[in-house]
């Protein structure tokens, strides 16, 4: 049973530029959240999609965008990058309802 | 707002102590969730356990317990006879009354264990 793939696992952009990061679900996960965690810190609530939907977001600009397609899979993008947005991202699935959610090994962004 | 606070940035202990990792939170919500993490070096969270505000009984898991107590906020998670395996952050996270699902996870800032052989 597969858990939650990322992708890519590193990635490395400039400030400025556009980026997007990929997540697939645990299998029989209706519902994707994503977490940005700097170095040293925990995890913050980027949003979470439900039925292709945007159902929460937590204090991240508009800069911050998703996507869910019919197969569950997600899509993370962020615009006009900042160094600021180097962390590790990370992807968790969970089923609608439940409060456990699994997490996948992340994508590590660095912004230079 | 909700908080997690983990006020031990890093603890290290000889292989075979006993280790307390504290969690106080903070919520204006009834009914809520709280669960800890566990983050080796691959950087994936692994989850350890889930408690609902209803539910004060504490738990064990083989060499892991944890101790909910509602009068001061706190979810404390306790390994026996700890491991070299056991070394990685731990995470300390609350979720509203709505679970896991519309709000999201607050996280703690995350307690750093190292188990010396």
């Amino acid at each position: 049973d597969a858990g939650v793939t990322q992708s890519p696992t590193h990635l490395i952009k400039t400030r400025g530029q556009q980026v997007t990061l990929r997540c697939s679900p645990k299998s029989g996960h209706d519902t994707v959240s994503w977490y940005q965690q700097a170095l040293g810190q925990g995890p913050q609530f980027i949003f979470q999609y439900y039925e292709e939907e945007e159902r929460q977001r937590g204090n991240f600009p508009d800069r911050f965008s998703g996507h869910q397609f019919p197969n569950y899979s997600s899509e993370l993008n962020v615009n006009a990058l900042l160094l600021g947005d180097s962390a590790l991202y990370l992807c968790a699935s969970s089923l609608v309802g439940s409060d456990i959610q699994y997490f996948g090994a992340g994508t590590r962004l660095s912004v230079l | 707002a909700q908080k997690v606070t983990q006020a031990q940035t890093e603890i290290s202990v000889v292989e075979k102590e006993d280790v307390t990792l504290d969690c106080v939170y903070e919520t204006r919500d009834t009914t809520y969730y709280l669960f800890w993490y566990k983050q080796p070096p691959s950087g994936e969270l692994v989850f350890l356990i889930r408690r609902n505000s209803f539910d004060e009984q504490n738990e064990i898991s083989g060499r892991y317990s944890w101790n909910f107590q509602k009068s001061t906020s706190s979810f404390n998670f306790t390994i026996t006879a700890s491991q070299v395996v056991d070394s990685a952050v731990y995470f300390c996270a609350l979720s509203g009354a709505s679970g896991g699902g519309a709000d999201g996870l607050t996280f703690g800032k995350g307690t750093h264990l190292i188990i010396q052989p």
